[in-house]
């Protein structure tokens, strides 16, 4: 079965760029499905960050679009996010989950990697 | 963009119990765009229904979904001891395409 694991530095300065790898294993990232970002600021609710599919469109919340880049690495079967200019109000634990075409829902979730903006 | 207003904000049941969570949108959101999830302190969320009503792989039968254009619920029949948890519905929006959150209703013993 698919299983997704999160990485990347747990401490990014503010002004900085969080980077975060998800290695996908057991499937393909060229499977017909969606791969996208969720992050969630402690004690807070979720919010949707993007997703792309494989075939390289990418879809991201209006709130962030201007500092999100989703990507992926077909050779690695990984996907990437970056997020630029952060603050501490981008303080969250990110993760990365499948969205399976004509789910629009996410059925396999990472286990999540925390991420703190401080100096 | 479309709101999602789960309540209540806190649900206080027994074990065996029934649970009733709703989840309200600010405009109409097709069935198909519907779902719902539960997530345990230090977890990822994990799905339980998508498209409204429709069971994830693995999902006991005693939870299942109903509901249409802005209104939908969440029903445990039976509480089981695993059951109390945070429950949030999501929705997708296609203009532009977006997922949104409710803000979750805390399932807890009584």
């Amino acid at each position: 079965q698919v299983q997704l694991q999160e990485s990347g530095p747990g401490l990014v300065k503010p002004s900085g760029t969080l980077s975060l790898t998800c290695a996908v294993s057991g499937g393909s990232i060229s499977s017909n499905n969606w791969w996208g970002w969720v992050r969630q600021p402690p004690g807070m609710g979720l919010e949707w960050i993007g997703d792309l599919y494989h075939g390289g469109t990418t879809n991201y919340n209006p709130s962030l679009k201007s500092r999100v880049t989703i990507s992926l690495d077909k050779s690695k079967n990984q996907i990437s996010l970056k997020l630029s200019s952060v603050t501490a109000a981008d303080t969250a634990v990110y993760y990365c989950a499948r969205l399976p075409f004509y789910y629009y829902a996410m059925d396999v979730w990472g286990q999540g990697t925390t991420v703190t903006v401080s100096s | 963009e479309i709101v999602l207003t789960q309540s209540p904000g806190t649900l206080s049941l027994s074990p065996g119990e029934r649970a009733t969570l709703s989840c309200r949108a600010s405009q109409s959101v097709s069935s198909s765009y519907l779902a719902w999830y539960q997530q345990k302190p230090g977890q990822a969320p994990r799905l339980l229904i998508y498209g409204a009503s429709n069971r994830a792989t693995g999902i006991p039968d005693r939870f299942s979904g109903s509901g249409s254009g802005t209104d939908f619920t969440l029903t445990i029949s039976r509480l089981e001891p695993e059951d109390f948890a945070l429950y949030y519905c999501q929705q997708y929006g296609s203009s532009p395409p977006m997922y949104t959150f409710g803000q979750g209703t805390k399932l807890e013993i009584k």
